[in-house]
């Protein structure tokens, strides 16, 4: 069964602190993986995408990571701020899908406080 | 660009009652996924659909769930007879391809069903 697994559940961390959260996933064959953000009551939002052959992206203090063989993930968050506060999801397409499904994992909840 | 609209935001039904969720997905959008996440948990992928098709529902219940993209409109995730288990978020989200490649999937605020 296809799955994604992220760690840790949750996490809290002091305002300016670094964290990194971990995906690991059984999708195969795997064709992309995304990290969103969910705001509690909002839809979530895409921070990266990458493809099978991409080790890693950035998009401003967000920065994930991707080992193919391994199948692992992660996403750094540098400088952490208050608004950083949400759900972090990972979530992975298979390439043998032709409907463009997406497999979510559970998240990992971050709380930055001051 | 307005993005994906969902509505109502918050639906209270009661139990047996019909629910009807309205998606409109981005301006020049085709492509329209359903996912439901329940309290607690992640989201659940339920139907895709591009314009009068449905390509894709496999996450859906066989009974009681339907949903349409029409020519003209938005697309509608319909739930009949509800009951308390399908109180959850619904999220629409669009994209311009399939999101099989690097289309990206754009998400709405979501729908919060309530079932008494």
């Amino acid at each position: 069964k296809n799955q994604v697994e992220q760690s840790p559940q949750s996490l809290i961390i002091l305002e300016g602190k670094n964290c990194t959260l971990q995906c690991n996933y059984t999708v195969s064959p795997f064709s992309n993986l995304r990290w969103y953000k969910q705001d509690t009551g909002r839809g979530p939002v895409s921070l990266t995408i990458m493809t099978f052959s991409e080790n890693t992206k950035s998009n401003g203090r967000y920065t994930a990571t991707l080992d193919a063989d391994t199948k692992q993930s992660s996403l750094h968050i540098t400088a952490s701020q208050l608004s950083d506060s949400a759900s972090y999801i990972c979530v992975v397409s298979a390439k043998s899908s032709n409907t463009g499904k997406l497999i979510f994992g559970q998240g990992t909840t971050l709380q930055v406080k001051p | 660009n307005a993005g994906v609209m969902q509505n109502p935001r918050h639906l209270v039904r009661r139990r047996g009652q019909e629910a009807r969720l309205r998606c409109s997905p981005m301006k020049g959008h085709s492509h329209v996924y359903w996912y439901r996440q329940l309290p607690e948990e992640g989201l659940k992928f339920m139907v895709y659909l591009q314009k009068e098709n449905i390509i894709d529902e496999s996450g859906m219940p066989k009974e009681r769930f339907s949903a349409e993209f029409p020519k003209e409109g938005p697309s509608i995730l319909r739930i009949q007879q509800v009951v308390r288990g399908d109180s959850a978020a619904y999220f629409c989200a669009s994209s311009q391809g399939l999101a099989l490649g690097s289309y990206e999937q754009y998400f709405g605020p979501g729908t919060r069903l309530t079932v008494t």
